[in-house]
C-alpha cells in the first residue's frame, strides 16, 4: 500500500511569490491535514480536510490555504510568500479523521529567499 | 486549551542504557496522547498511542509509555537504547473530536553513544 505523498519534495521561492504544494493520501483516507514546520516553532497545525470540507483549522493569516478534491487528494496554498515561511510542509492522512493514527509524508521543504 | 510540555530538547545515552524522554499535557478533558519520531529528512511515524484503554502502552521498537493522570505525564522509555534510536521524539495531545488536528511539544533529539 503506497503511503502519503507530497510534491514537490524541496522548492525555492522568493519574496512576494505564492506556492502550491500538492498530497495525495493512502488510498481510501479521506481525512487530510496539513502542518508546518519549523526549528523556531515547531509542529503546528495548519488546516484538516475531510470529504472536501475543511473541518478544522489552526491559527495561520489567511495567505494560507487549502482544498481537497473528491478522490481525497490535498494542495496547499500559500501566497506572497515571506522570509519566515520557509519551513517544511508536512501532509497527514487518516481513515476517517477521528482520533485515530495519522500517517506522515515526507513533507515540502520550502525555502523563501 | 490544550498543550504538551516536553521536558529535555536533547537527551543522550549510551548504548544499551535506558531512554527516558519526558512529556507532560495539559488537558481538560481526557486526552488522546500519541509519541512520534522523526528521522532526518523525513516525516513522522507513530510509535504508539494512547487512547483511554490500558494506562501502559506498548509501541513499536521496543518502546512503551505510561499514561499518568494524576501526573498528566505520558514519559517514553526503552530498556536498552539502540543505535538507530537516534531521531527526534514528539509527544502529542489530541482531544475529543478534533480529528487531524494534533498539539504537538517542541520535540526531543535522542543521541546514543556507541
Amino acid at each position: 500500500k503506497a503511503g502519503v505523498t507530497q510534491t514537490p519534495r524541496y522548492l525555492i521561492k522568493t519574496r512576494g511569490q505564492q506556492v502550491t504544494l500538492s498530497c495525495s493520501p493512502i488510498s481510501g483516507h479521506r481525512s487530510v491535514s496539513w502542518y508546518q514546520q519549523t526549528p523556531g516553532q515547531g509542529l503546528q497545525f495548519l488546516f484538516e480536510y475531510f470529504s472536501e470540507t475543511q473541518r478544522n483549522k489552526g491559527n495561520f493569516p489567511g495567505r494560507f490555504s487549502g482544498r481537497q478534491f473528491s478522490n481525497s487528494r490535498s494542495e496547499m496554498n500559500v501566497s506572497t510568500l515571506e522570509l519566515g515561511d520557509s519551513a517544511l510542509y508536512l501532509c497527514a492522512s487518516s481513515l476517517t479523521g477521528g482520533v485515530g493514527e495519522l500517517f506522515f509524508g515526507e513533507g515540502s521543504r520550502l525555502t523563501v529567499l | 486549551a490544550q498543550s504538551v510540555t516536553q521536558l529535555g530538547s536533547h537527551v543522550s545515552v549510551s548504548e544499551g542504557a535506558l531512554v527516558l524522554l519526558r512529556c507532560n499535557y495539559s488537558s481538560s478533558v481526557p486526552p488522546y496522547l500519541f509519541w512520534y519520531v522523526q528521522y532526518p529528512n523525513q516525516g513522522l511515524q507513530l510509535l504508539l498511542k494512547y487512547t483511554s484503554a490500558a494506562t501502559l502502552v506498548k509501541g513499536i521498537n521496543g518502546f512503551e509509555a505510561e499514561f499518568k493522570k494524576s501526573e498528566t505525564s505520558f514519559h517514553l522509555t526503552k530498556p536498552s537504547a539502540h543505535m538507530s534510536d537516534a531521531a527526534e521524539y514528539f509527544c502529542a495531545v489530541s482531544v475529543g473530536n478534533q480529528g487531524g488536528k494534533l498539539i504537538f511539544g517542541q520535540g526531543t533529539e535522542l543521541s546514543v553513544k556507541p
